[in-house]
């Protein structure tokens, strides 16, 4: 089955800065990878996601890239705020019905 | 995007006893799945919810622990049986269509004393 390598598992950022998370997966079929973004007392909030046939997706601050040779996909987080800081998974998922499998998540630290 | 509603958002549960959470969903899902955090972790999922027949679990989850109804395409339920301290976790509903957005919903948050 899937398996997901999530690093870092913290990171502290000075306010401004950039921040980047790296995930590798495991099986060649999935096609489907989404980031979330859980803060503390509250369940995962989907920021960005991206499909297999797209190699970067951008939404304001955040963009994540995805590279299908190597397996492997990244979250980046420009001009970071300290509204940012919670923790982040990322997850992958096959085709047709099955489900996400995530990362063990990084705690993202941004300092003011 | 799609709305999802758990209850109980929180509870303390006594140890032994079970406690069953709903999901509730605005749309019409054709994936609806429940997920585990423990504290400090991950997610791991428990169980897909399937419409109409028996929940397909994933290993280390069973259905006498962990019975998981569906009657229809907007609601589902995970009960969580016999409780021990262990079983302290959030319990995550997690709904979508093939190829498409995965949802969670907030979250039921349980501790077992």
């Amino acid at each position: 089955g899937e398996n997901v390598e999530q690093h870092p598992s913290t990171l502290s950022v000075q306010e401004g800065d950039s921040a980047v998370i790296k995930c590798t997966y495991s099986d060649s079929a999935s096609n489907y990878f989404p980031w979330y973004k859980q803060e503390l007392g509250k369940g995962p909030q989907l920021i960005i996601d991206i499909r297999s046939n797209v190699g970067e997706k951008k939404d304001q601050r955040i963009a994540v890239t995805l590279n299908k040779t190597a397996k492997h996909f990244s979250l980046h987080i420009t001009e970071t705020q300290p509204e940012d800081s919670a923790v982040y998974f990322c997850a992958a998922r096959g085709s047709g019905n099955t489900p996400l499998v995530f990362g063990k998540g990084t705690r993202l630290s941004v300092i003011a | 995007s799609a709305v999802i509603s758990q209850k109980p958002s929180r509870d303390i549960c006594q140890r032994g006893t079970s406690l069953t959470i709903q999901c509730q969903v605005d749309s019409q899902v054709t994936m609806m799945f429940w997920y585990r955090q423990q504290p400090g972790q991950s997610l791991t999922l428990i169980a897909t919810a399937n419409q109409g027949s028996e929940a397909t679990y994933e290993s280390g989850f069973v259905i006498d622990k962990f019975p998981i109804s569906r009657p229809n395409l907007t609601f589902s339920t995970l009960t969580v049986s016999n409780m021990s301290p262990e079983d302290s976790s959030i319990y995550l509903c997690s709904v979508g269509h093939p190829g498409n957005t995965i949802y969670f919903g907030e979250g039921s948050w349980l501790t077992v004393v």
